[in-house]
């Protein structure tokens, strides 16, 4: 099955720095790769996806891009501010896409 | 106007009791999940219901039974809780049976076995 693994497991950057998260995937057929955000405490909600037809996506601070070839996406959001500290998880559709498996996590400490 | 809601928040109980969750989404959505997050933050699917009916089952322990009365409710119950199954569950839900598409998690409940 989709194996999703995930770097760094925890990051700490300056404010106003710029952050990336990278993931790697396994099952060249998954197709939909999302980035869910989840704050100390709260339930994980998302903050940008990307498809496997669509090589960079971009919302304001926040950037998605994907290289099919290598399996690999990564997420990188510039200008960090003290509220975007929180676990950001990376997930990948799988060979059916029916499912999400989740990378495990890195943890985003940004420092005022 | 809660989308996707959990009851109960905490659960504390000791070894060997059995419990449930009970877990509503007002979204209209077709699907909905439970997701376990262990201590380490790790997040996996355990269920999935699409339109009541079991799609997903991922070598969960038959210990947990998912039940879904209708498309808007998915509850949890869980039978004989040994210590291991202490985590955060979350509900889950979107538009469709594909996973690409978005996913409204509910609140997570709490379990603590003692």
């Amino acid at each position: 099955g989709e194996n999703v693994e995930q770097h760094p497991s925890t990051l700490s950057v300056q404010e106003g720095d710029s952050a990336v998260i990278k993931c790697t995937y396994s099952d060249s057929a998954s197709n939909y790769f999302p980035w869910y955000k989840q704050e100390l405490g709260k339930r994980p909600q998302l903050i940008i996806d990307i498809r496997s037809n669509v090589g960079e996506k971009k919302d304001q601070r926040i950037a998605v891009t994907l290289n099919k070839t290598a399996k690999h996406f990564s997420l990188h959001i510039t200008e960090t501010q003290p509220e975007d500290s929180a676990v950001y998880f990376c997930a990948a559709s799988g060979r059916y896409g029916n499912k999400l498996v989740f990378g495990a996590g890195t943890i985003l400490r940004v420092k005022s | 106007d809660t989308a996707v809601s959990q009851t109960p928040k905490y659960l504390v109980t000791q070894m060997g009791n059995d419990k449930s969750i009970k877990c509503e989404q007002n979204l209209g959505h077709d699907t909905m999940y439970w997701y376990k997050q262990d201590s380490k933050k790790f997040l996996k699917i355990m269920f999935s219901y699409n339109n009541k009916e079991l799609i997903i089952n991922e070598t969960v322990p038959n210990r947990f039974s998912p039940k879904s009365p209708d498309k808007a409710h998915l509850n949890l119950h869980i039978n004989s809780l040994e210590l291991g199954d202490s985590a955060v569950y979350f509900c889950a839900s979107s538009p469709a049976e594909l996973a690409s598409y978005e996913q409204y998690f509910g609140p997570g409940t709490r379990l603590t076995v003692t």
